[in-house]
């Protein structure tokens, strides 16, 4: 069946401009996270969605970031007047339900770059 | 202190050794634990969960010690293919996974 999607694959935006970082999850899955991995580092946890529940957004680095998820499935990740330091690959995951308790199935990531 | 460590590598074997990582988690009251791999620029994808009793997936044994608070990954018979980096991985309780930041496996011929 269809995994977790991401689109673009790739961007390239200049400091200041605004992007929209899109993930449709796998159909059926209830629970939707996003991570950045920068090169080299771990896996940094930004936002949490579980059903209808308030997501949680305890790992969004600054108030330029947010996200949402429309429908319980398709999630879209902003990041508004983009930094440099904002450049690393976005990872978008998907797991039946939350909690922390099942497998997570990983998109294959958008590389941001800003310039 | 980091709430999940792991030692980053990179651990040098050469094919058919045996290789174990280690990883620490800060949380006691961590309850799920999971081992996951990621090949380079790549994602990452699961490689096996880690029971209380530990478990074993062919060549892989997984060890949990709460105690101490340390998870265990052991290969055996390393295989060129098994190149890659190492996630711990800890459900803290608070509704989400922590990764540690991987310990990167190189296996040479």
């Amino acid at each position: 069946g269809a995994g977790v999607s991401q689109s673009p694959s790739n961007k390239v935006t200049e400091k200041g401009k605004d992007v929209e970082l899109r993930c449709d999850p796998i159909s059926g899955h209830t629970a939707l996270y996003w991570y950045r991995q920068s090169l080299g580092q771990g896996l940094e946890f930004l936002i949490y969605f579980q059903g209808n529940s308030a997501p949680d957004k305890s790992g969004l680095p600054s108030d330029r970031f947010s996200a949402e998820r429309t429908g319980g499935s398709v999630s879209t990740l902003t990041i508004q007047r983009t930094q440099q330091e904002d450049s690393a690959v976005y990872l978008c995951a998907s797991s039946l339900e939350g909690g922390g308790t099942y497998e997570q199935y990983f998109g294959p990531g958008t590389r941001l770059t800003v310039t | 202190r980091k709430e999940v460590e792991q030692d980053p590598g990179p651990f040098n074997v050469p094919e058919g050794a045996t290789v174990a990582f280690n990883c620490t988690y800060s949380n006691s009251a961590s309850q799920s634990f999971f081992w996951y791999r990621q090949d380079c620029r790549k994602e990452p994808k699961l490689l096996m969960s880690v029971y209380s009793s530990g478990n074993e997936d062919g060549r892989f044994t997984a060890q949990l010690n709460r105690a101490s608070q340390y998870i265990s990954l052991l290969i055996r018979d390393s295989k060129l293919s098994d190149s890659a980096t190492y996630l711990c991985v800890v459900n803290t309780g608070f509704q989400k996974l922590v990764f540690g930041t991987g310990t990167r496996l190189l296996v040479s011929p």
